[in-house]
């Protein structure tokens, strides 16, 4: 079974903070991801990685960094927490699919950390 | 990426088949089109994924008619645990970033 297992479950943090999630997966797999989610507005991408050492920005990118120095590890900063952080932060590996002519990707997502941000 | 469009909510009675519809006018001719599941408090999960015609498997069926531009994902007989946020996704050749959209909201009631 795959796993992608977060660090903490539950997380609180004062303002001006530096935060550190973590996330780590055990099957190899060269893309994850970081979301938000928030009630009504779905996941939001924050930020992904297609490799060791390679990131690239999603579409709320801002008042965040990761870092990826190994492949099965991928960590989300939050340089300087605020309160409009507090949210539930999802970690997600992907893996390519079947053989057809196009590939296609499943993704795996972990437990989630809720972070609040006081 | 292909955008989506997808119903906010939906209710359902236990028993009943449930068939949620996506739109995706602009998908391309790479895309796969998937669909995750999410309880509440947990990580999305994959529930079924297609490029054309019908895909079944034990959980689901995805219908997919032949432009492509939509995509229905249907649940046999749900129960109260099918109650879940539904998400359809376009576009993940590999190396795509992931985009999740607000997904449907689906409640089964007694």
């Amino acid at each position: 079974d795959v796993k992608v297992t977060q660090s903490s479950r539950y997380l609180v943090k004062r303002t001006g903070e530096k935060v550190f999630l973590e996330c780590v997966q055990d099957m190899d797999h060269e893309n994850m991801f970081w979301y938000r989610q928030d009630p009504g507005l779905g996941l939001r991408l924050i930020y992904f990685s297609y490799d060791v050492k390679m990131k690239e920005k999603g579409d709320i990118p801002e008042g965040y960094s990761v870092s990826r120095e190994k492949k099965e590890r991928f960590s989300l900063i939050l340089e300087s927490a605020s309160t409009n952080q507090t949210s539930m932060y999802l970690c997600a590996s992907t893996i390519p699919r079947g053989q057809g002519p196009y590939r296609n990707t499943e993704a795996f997502f972990g437990q989630g950390t809720r972070l609040t941000v006081v | 990426l292909a955008k989506t469009t997808q119903p906010i909510s939906m209710d359902s009675y236990e028993g009943q088949e449930v068939n949620i519809t996506c739109s995706h006018n602009n998908i391309a001719t790479n895309d796969y089109i998937t669909w995750y599941q999410q309880f509440p408090s947990q990580g999305p999960r994959f529930i079924i994924q297609g490029y054309k015609t019908k895909v079944t498997n034990e959980v689901a069926s995805l219908f997919i008619p032949a432009d492509r531009k939509s995509s229905t994902l249907s649940l046999p007989r749900v129960s109260l645990s099918d109650t879940a946020v539904y998400y359809c996704l376009v576009g993940e050749s590999s190396g795509d970033k992931l985009t999740f959209g607000t997904g449907t909201r689906l409640a089964v009631r007694p």
